[in-house]
């Protein structure tokens, strides 16, 4: 089944404890990329890949970094998290080009204390 | 900047009724819009995917179409079911960075 995978679904943790969220896709899609989702302010991308080993910022990257070592993997690190990063996250992937729609995990939970 | 606005915000309709979710975008200039359904706490599931080119689209008991020039898309939905409760998102990719711009969503309560 083609999907987009995200762990966990849950975590809880605290502040100052680095942690990795995993996503992964078997579509060998080029593109991939991190959103957060919350009350009032929509979703938002974080960052963005658009091919192995090449990333970019987006709309709210402070606070998290990514890296694209194979074309099916792209990890969200907090090195630090704080509790305004507390939120819903998902991961999507596509491929290249305007033609083709998103594919999004179920989402990871991830509360801050 | 592209901005899209979802029309109404909430809808709670009894089971069987025929509905229709509203977005609109600002810049008419988009390749394609997506509509995904998206249930409390989870994941976006992509419903349909209109190109530009295309006027409508159609997946089982949901029909979307897209005029570009007006920048409105609608999303109807025949003979709703109690498992049609969701939030309905509508979305266009901008060409820098591929980032998907999200409407805030319709609130969808089917009651039976």
């Amino acid at each position: 089944e083609a999907q987009v995978t995200q762990n966990p679904r849950y975590l809880i943790t605290v502040t100052g404890k680095k942690l990795t969220v995993t996503c992964s896709q078997n579509m060998n899609h080029e593109y991939m990329s991190w959103y957060r989702q919350d009350p009032g302010l929509g979703l938002r991308q974080i960052y963005y890949s658009m091919n192995v080993e090449v990333t970019d910022k987006g709309d709210v990257p402070e606070g998290y970094k990514v890296s694209r070592k194979e074309k099916r993997n792209f990890p969200l690190i907090l090195e630090s998290p704080s509790p305004n990063q507390t939120s819903l996250y998902f991961c999507a992937s596509s491929r290249t080009g305007y033609n083709y729609g998103y594919t999004f995990g179920s989402g990871t939970r991830l509360t801050v204390v | 900047k592209q901005e899209v606005t979802q029309i109404p915000a909430a809808l709670s309709v009894p089971e069987g009724e025929n509905l229709v979710l509203n977005c609109s975008f600002t810049d008419s200039a988009i390749y394609n819009l997506q509509w995904f359904r998206q249930d409390p706490g989870k994941g976006l599931t992509s419903l349909l995917l209109i190109q530009s080119s295309q006027r409508e689209q159609t997946s089982g008991r949901l029909n979307a179409s897209l005029d570009k020039s007006s920048g409105r898309s609608t999303l109807y939905i025949a003979a709703s079911q109690p498992g049609d409760s969701a939030t309905y998102l509508c979305a266009v990719p901008m060409e820098y960075g591929n980032k998907l711009v999200f409407g805030a969503g319709t609130i969808l309560r089917v009651k039976s």
